[in-house]
């Protein structure tokens, strides 16, 4: 079974572009988060979706980004402008709805803004 | 607001025990866990325990939990030198799918 796939694996702009990122979940996991993961942290949550429904996205920045899960299958994660703070880890996951809410990660998106 | 610690670097002899330490806030938590990151790769969950538990062993794993105090603890046996990754305490409420994570162990076996 494939697990998490995300893309692309790493990317380097200049501040101010547009980036977006892509996660396809494991197929019917209907739960997909979002993380940022800064340099010697732990992953934090930006978004969760079930389904196609964005069901927790207070700790997104609504002025730079913005996600979609328009099928309810794989989601983009865009951040347009970016800032040089935005340089980070941006992990995708995915569940079933265990009851121990077991989450699988992907490899994740190491972004470098200059 | 939920906060989960844990000390930053662990060095371990290889064949040694390990024990990574975290302390959590929320006295709300059902589920505890232990992810594992290798470089380059996402968090890869090794462990979780119920909070009714004290204690959960897993083949060379043990975690132990200490309710009261809202410790955690993971023991790793015979530590090997592909045990060498960050760990990552965690936790979550049962009235919340998200899960609220520690800034890692980086655990470094030496010969």
């Amino acid at each position: 079974e494939a697990g998490v796939v995300q893309s692309p694996r790493y990317k380097i702009i200049e501040k101010k572009q547009p980036v977006a990122f892509w996660c396809n979940p494991i197929s019917g996991h209907n739960t997909l988060y979002w993380y940022r993961q800064n340099l010697g942290q732990g992953p934090e949550l930006l978004i969760r979706y079930e389904n196609e429904e964005a069901v927790d996205d207070s700790q997104l920045p609504k002025d730079r980004f913005s996600a979609e899960r328009l099928k309810g299958v794989d989601s983009t994660l865009k951040i347009q402008p970016a800032e040089l703070g935005d340089s980070a880890v941006y992990l995708c996951a995915s569940n079933a709805g265990q009851g121990y809410n077991e989450q699988f990660f992907g490899p994740g998106t190491r972004l470098t803004v200059l | 607001g939920e906060d989960v610690e844990q000390s930053l670097f662990l060095s371990v002899r290889e064949g040694d025990s390990s024990v990574i330490n975290c302390t959590y806030t929320d006295s709300s938590s059902t589920y505890l866990y232990w992810y594992k990151q290798e470089p380059g790769a996402g968090l890869q969950l090794l462990t979780y325990i119920f909070s009714n538990m004290d204690m959960k062993q897993d083949q060379r794993l043990t975690v132990l939990l200490n309710k009261k105090d809202k410790h955690l603890s993971l023991r790793i046996a015979d530590t090997q030198t592909g045990d060498s990754a960050i760990y990552f305490c965690a936790e979550s409420s049962s009235s919340a799918s998200k899960i609220i994570f520690g800034s890692g162990t980086r655990l470094s076996i030496r010969p």
